[in-house]
């Protein structure tokens, strides 16, 4: 059974400061791990998507990598903005399973401060 | 134009209500998903529904059942409420079972 944790919980920053989050999973035989942002009453909105074949993904500030040997992943925000505030959550599938079997972690809430 | 839209966004009910939540995207996805998510954030999945294949998630009671009257909706009904049952209900698609996830903005469930 796959379980997925990120670490810290809650992590505050000062405006325009670079930032990683962290994401690690138990099981290395994943089929792809995504990345979220969840605003407070709101939904969850798709960052970033990595295959289990890839190394990293990058969408304008956001740079997203993983390694599966480790069972890790990280988000890295450069130059972050108050927008950025919002909860993290990366979620993995294991291989031969789709969504169905996607496993979310807790998050990190992240908070910048002006 | 709201991807995946889902109704209401709050509900209010008794213990022993039987009630429902609608789901609908434009995304023209023939995956269709339900997530709760308790009062500690976690998010689980309960059910996907792909080209009416349904899965369930073992450990969703059985008073909870998902319906599917075409591909862009997947609505979910919940009989005899229970307290426990209070949560926040996220529908979700994607295109196939192993694209990217498209989440409404979820539906906020308070048993009495």
């Amino acid at each position: 059974k796959q379980e997925v944790t990120q670490i810290p919980a809650a992590l505050s920053v000062p405006e325009g400061e670079n930032l990683v989050l962290n994401c690690s999973f138990t099981d290395s035989a994943i089929y792809n791990l995504q990345w979220f942002r969840q605003d407070p009453g709101k939904g969850l909105t798709s960052l970033l998507l990595i295959q289990s074949s890839q190394r990293e993904q990058t969408s304008g500030r956001l740079n997203a990598s993983l390694d599966k040997s480790s069972g890790r992943s990280t988000l890295y925000i450069a130059a972050s903005q108050p927008g950025d505030s919002a909860t993290y959550l990366c979620a993995s599938s294991i291989s031969n399973f789709g969504n169905e079997k996607l496993t979310f972690g807790t998050g990190t809430r992240l908070t910048i401060i002006p | 134009d709201t991807a995946v839209s889902q109704t209401p966004k709050y509900l209010v009910t008794q213990m022993g209500n039987d009630k429902s939540i609608k789901c609908e995207q434009n995304l023209g996805h023939d995956t269709m998903y339900w997530y709760k998510q308790d009062s500690k954030k976690f998010l689980k999945i309960m059910f996907s529904y792909n080209n009416k294949e349904l899965i369930i998630n073992e450990t969703v009671p059985n008073r909870f059942s998902p319906k599917s009257p075409d591909k862009a909706h997947l609505n979910l009904h919940i009989n005899s409420l229970e307290l426990g049952d209070s949560a926040v209900y996220f529908c979700a698609s994607s295109r196939g079972p192993v694209g990217e996830l498209f989440f409404g903005e979820g539906s906020r469930l308070t048993v009495l």
